[in-house]
């Protein structure tokens, strides 16, 4: 299986900060690469697919780059809505996997 | 609007058996491969199974030979069979509807607790 690390594992910024979040996989994912959102007791919302593509809706401070094995999710301007734990997800083989979570506080 | 509804969730025995429900509203489900994710009280989120449009299915290592997914696309419908419960599939479990690659849909999660 794909081992996707995430890092830091938890994160304290403060509002306006620019924020960012490591990936790294196992082995070559190329850019099949995905960030997701979850608030508590929320479940996950999709925020960038295929490395750095925005779904529909989500705001453009968020954004994403890589590839390969080492990817990066950013937030250029932290915003109080912003708090909650992200994850990566990989799709390049089954079993599917995701990192183990970054969870982002406000200072 | 897209909408997927689990259901199924509950106190189950070591050993025991349970039968997961998905419904899916807004799109066309026939479409759509479907799969499960599960997330144990503050863990990762774990991927589970997948099917396909064609029926063809995909399992997490840790519950391959336990547990089956099916769907009904007839009835908008995705399943997940449980059986030979552990403590360790103790979690909140997922349907999420899948896009390229990416979950882009998800239901509020129904709470399987296997304890004695």
């Amino acid at each position: 299986d794909i081992l996707m690390t995430q890092s830091p594992s938890s994160l304290s910024a403060s509002v306006g900060d620019r924020v960012t979040i490591s990936c790294q996989a196992s082995q070559d994912i190329y850019n099949y690469l995905n960030w997701y959102q979850q608030k508590p007791g929320r479940a996950p919302k999709l925020l960038i697919y295929d490395v750095s593509t925005l779904e529909t809706g989500v705001p453009s401070r968020f954004g994403g780059s890589g590839s390969g094995t080492d990817f990066t999710f950013t937030i250029t301007s932290l915003q109080p809505e912003d708090i909650a734990t992200y994850y990566c997800q990989q799709y390049a083989t089954f079993p599917y996997t995701f990192g183990q979570g970054t969870k982002l506080e406000i200072k | 609007e897209v909408q997927l509804v689990e259901s199924g969730g509950d106190l189950v025995r070591p050993g025991g058996s349970l039968r997961l429900s998905c419904v899916a509203s807004g799109f066309t489900f026939s479409g759509h491969d479907m799969h499960w994710v599960r997330q144990g009280s503050g863990k990762r989120l774990e991927w589970v199974a997948g099917i396909g449009t064609g029926g063809d299915t995909e399992y997490a290592d840790s519950v391959k030979g336990r547990f089956t997914v099916s769907r009904e696309n007839a009835k908008n419908s995705l399943y997940l069979q449980l059986n030979s419960l552990t403590a360790g599939d103790t979690a909140v479990y997922y349907c999420a509807r899948v896009n390229d690659g990416a979950l882009d849909y998800w239901g509020q999660g129904t709470l399987v607790t296997v304890s004695a």
